[in-house]
């Protein structure tokens, strides 16, 4: 089973900063098959990202992917309020299970 | 509009067996791939498994395999997930969510419902 560890625990950033989310994989993640999902409390979580680069239908271009392999990110450019949220990365490359990584909490400074 | 609508809470005891579902509507149920994922209060989503609707394939992840039971109906577009005897460790929300790609096992999850909160205890 492929785990993936996510750093920071806790982001403490201000509105229009840009925010860097890290996961890193036990293993390589075949054909990059990692995504990263948005979840506010309350609310079952929001796709971003697949295929490690590739926004999903109406996220706006402020969030990007990238990494292979082991290492990924997720940048978002210019905070906005509504961003902050708790991130998740998850692999599908192998499976089962697709796994997630233990979140990234991205709270207002 | 592709939507799925699950269930609502359920509130058991140990021991006691339950079913909860997760209707899928405005695309072609048979066509995608469904998973289920436990949130535990206050902490991360858990990846359980999945099942294509058009053959009733499925897959578990190892620590839900034996534990609960993934189903589906396609004449009615919805899929289950079901205990035979519940645990207060099973307090949980429930989420399903349909993959992104037909026919795609091995995918992220584009669309889900709004979860299924359920509470076990004596």
């Amino acid at each position: 089973e492929i785990v993936l560890t996510q750093s920071p625990g806790t982001l403490s950033l201000s509105p229009g900063e840009r925010a860097t989310l890290s996961c890193r994989a036990s293993q390589s993640v075949s054909s990059s098959y990692l995504a990263w999902y948005q979840q506010k409390p309350g609310q079952a979580p929001r796709l971003l990202i697949y295929g490690a680069s590739s926004r999903a239908t109406g996220i706006p271009d402020r969030f990007s992917g990238s990494g292979s392999g082991t290492d990924f990110t997720l940048t978002i450019s210019r905070l906005e309020p509504e961003d902050f949220a708790v991130y998740y990365c998850q692999q599908y490359g192998s499976s089962p299970p697709c796994t997630f990584g233990q979140g990234t909490k991205l709270e207002i400074k | 509009e592709v939507q799925l609508v699950q269930s609502g809470a359920e509130v058991k005891k140990p021991g006691e067996s339950l079913k909860i579902s997760c209707k899928g509507s405005g695309y072609s149920f048979t066509s995608y791939w469904i998973g289920w994922v436990r949130q535990m209060p206050g902490k991360g989503l858990e990846w359980m498994g999945i099942i294509y609707p058009g053959d009733s394939d499925t897959r578990y992840s190892p620590s839900f395999q034996g534990q609960v039971t993934i189903s589906a109906d396609k004449s009615i577009s919805t899929a289950y997930l079901q205990w035979s005897s519940l645990k207060a460790s099973d307090t949980a929300m429930y989420y399903c969510a349909r993959v992104l790609v037909p026919a795609t096992a091995r995918d992220a999850f584009d669309i889900w419902g709004q979860g299924t909160m359920v509470t076990v205890s004596s």
